[in-house]
């Protein structure tokens, strides 16, 4: 059974970046065509897709982060990573890794996530 | 962008009623590119159905979607206490995803 994981950097100060990582288990970042996103949720709100990776580094970011957003995957740790930089309160989420579908982009498994807040 | 708009906001229902959730979008998805998650507080979304009416691994047949274009709808037929959570719909035929805000479905 594939298992995601988050982990990183819990509290952040208002500029700096936030850096997670998803650790991937019962199954490889390589194999298969699948996509490896990132969603955040801020409090009591709905889902926000950040951006995915595929396992040959080829990313796609959601445009209204672009500029503040990098992912990025280390394949001999099966593991991919978001830096998002110079943020803001408004960037206060539970972050979201998810694995898409093989041909498809919806999220089928996902991690449990984790908490990212940004604050003084 | 695809903007999705759910309604109504909250559903309050009693276990054994039926469910309709309707999801809205902004523009046709094409291919029928939408997909329906279940949220319980603390927890991820799960996914329910995709391809607007094709169930996930493991949902029972109690929920159930339909729709094409730009109306889509997820109805659980007769609701279980473990049903009473917030539902998305999500696209993935156009770029960038995008989810809808949801709608909670709650005890009456």
């Amino acid at each position: 059974q594939l298992q995601l994981q988050e982990s990183g950097s819990g509290l952040v100060k208002p500029s700096q970046t936030l850096s997670l990582t998803c650790a991937v288990s019962g199954g490889s970042i390589s194999s298969g065509g699948y996509s490896w996103s990132w969603i955040r949720q801020p409090p009591g709100k709905g889902l926000e897709w950040i951006g995915f990776i595929y396992h040959s580094g080829s990313t796609y970011y959601n445009p209204s982060l672009k500029t503040r957003v990098t992912i990025s995957v280390d394949t001999s740790k099966n593991q991919f990573s978001l830096k998002l930089t110079s943020v803001t309160a408004a960037d206060t989420a539970v972050y979201y890794c998810a694995r898409g579908d093989s041909n498809y982009d919806f999220f089928e498994y996902w991690g449990q996530g984790t908490l990212g807040t940004v604050s003084s | 962008e695809i903007v999705l708009t759910q309604s109504p906001g909250t559903l309050s229902l009693s276990p054994g009623e039926r469910a309709t959730l309707s999801c809205r979008a902004s523009q046709s998805v094409s291919s029928s590119y939408l997909a329906w998650y279940q949220q319980k507080p603390g927890q991820a979304p799960r996914l329910l159905i995709y391809g607007a009416s094709s169930r996930a691994t493991g949902i029972p047949d109690r929920f159930s979607g339909s729709g094409s274009g730009t109306d889509f709808t997820l109805t659980i037929s007769r609701l279980e206490p473990e049903d009473f959570a917030v539902y998305f719909c999500q696209q993935y035929g156009g770029s960038p995803l995008t989810f809808g805000g949801g709608t909670k479905v709650e005890i009456k």
